[in-house]
């Protein structure tokens, strides 16, 4: 149980083009999911809480224009990276917690490997 | 603020034990937790502590200090598919997980 998928799992966009990313919780209702990006040998950076039917909260520095978020469901939350450039070429992992978990455990997805050139 | 401290890098010998040390300093705290994450994947969860203690599962156990806001994973018998970078997480009072930079685990036969 508790499994969380993402798609794509790799993509390469021209720059300026704008890239949809999907994180499913396949077997169980995530009231929360969380998005987070990672540079080569660097740790997890979290980029924004998402909660189902209310505005994402983003963390500092992270443009929520450029990154926007939607939670439209318990099972679903999108990533989309508007006008991409070459520096948010990245590895993007969503996590989400499942719904009344005991500590939060949040599970993660495989993650999308975005190349922008 | 709040800060997550884990070596870098660590080396091991195959069927030896190791232990990968975590120190942390959060706004309130709501358990420590540790995971796997093989180069190019998404991580996956290894452990869960919030009261003192060990906690064993299998080869792997976890020691959390709630006092001196430290935590180890304790890696037996080790294996060559162990290697891997092991993550350290302390989730605060906003249940937002503070997440370490990783330690780097490299296992020689």
């Amino acid at each position: 149980g508790a499994v969380v998928s993402q798609h794509p799992s790799w993509v390469i966009c021209k720059s300026g083009t704008s890239v949809k990313i999907e994180c499913r919780s396949l077997d169980f209702q995530a009231t929360t999911m969380f998005w987070y990006r990672q540079f080569p040998k660097q740790s997890l950076m979290l980029m924004a809480t998402s909660n189902e039917g209310s505005k994402a909260t983003y963390e500092q520095g992270v443009e929520k224009d450029k990154f926007l978020i939607n939670h439209a469901s318990l099972t679903l939350s999108t990533l989309t990276v508007t006008s991409a450039h070459p520096e948010d070429s990245s590895f993007y992992i969503c996590s989400a917690s499942p719904a009344g978990s005991d500590y939060n455990e949040q599970f993660f997805g495989p993650g999308t490997r975005l190349t922008v050139l | 603020g709040q800060n997550i401290d884990q070596p870098t890098e660590m080396t091991a010998t195959e069927g030896a034990i190791v232990q990968i040390n975590c120190t942390y300093q959060t706004s309130g705290f709501n358990g420590l937790f540790w995971y796997q994450q093989h180069a190019g994947e998404a991580p996956t969860f290894l452990s869960y502590n919030v009261l003192d203690g060990l906690e064993e599962k299998g080869r792997f156990s976890s020691f959390l200090s709630r006092s001196k806001g430290y935590s180890y994973l304790l890696l037996k018998e080790l294996q060559m598919k162990d290697s891997a970078s092991y993550l350290c997480a302390a989730m605060d009072s906003n249940y937002q997980l503070i997440w370490g930079a990783g330690t780097k685990l490299i296992i020689k036969p």
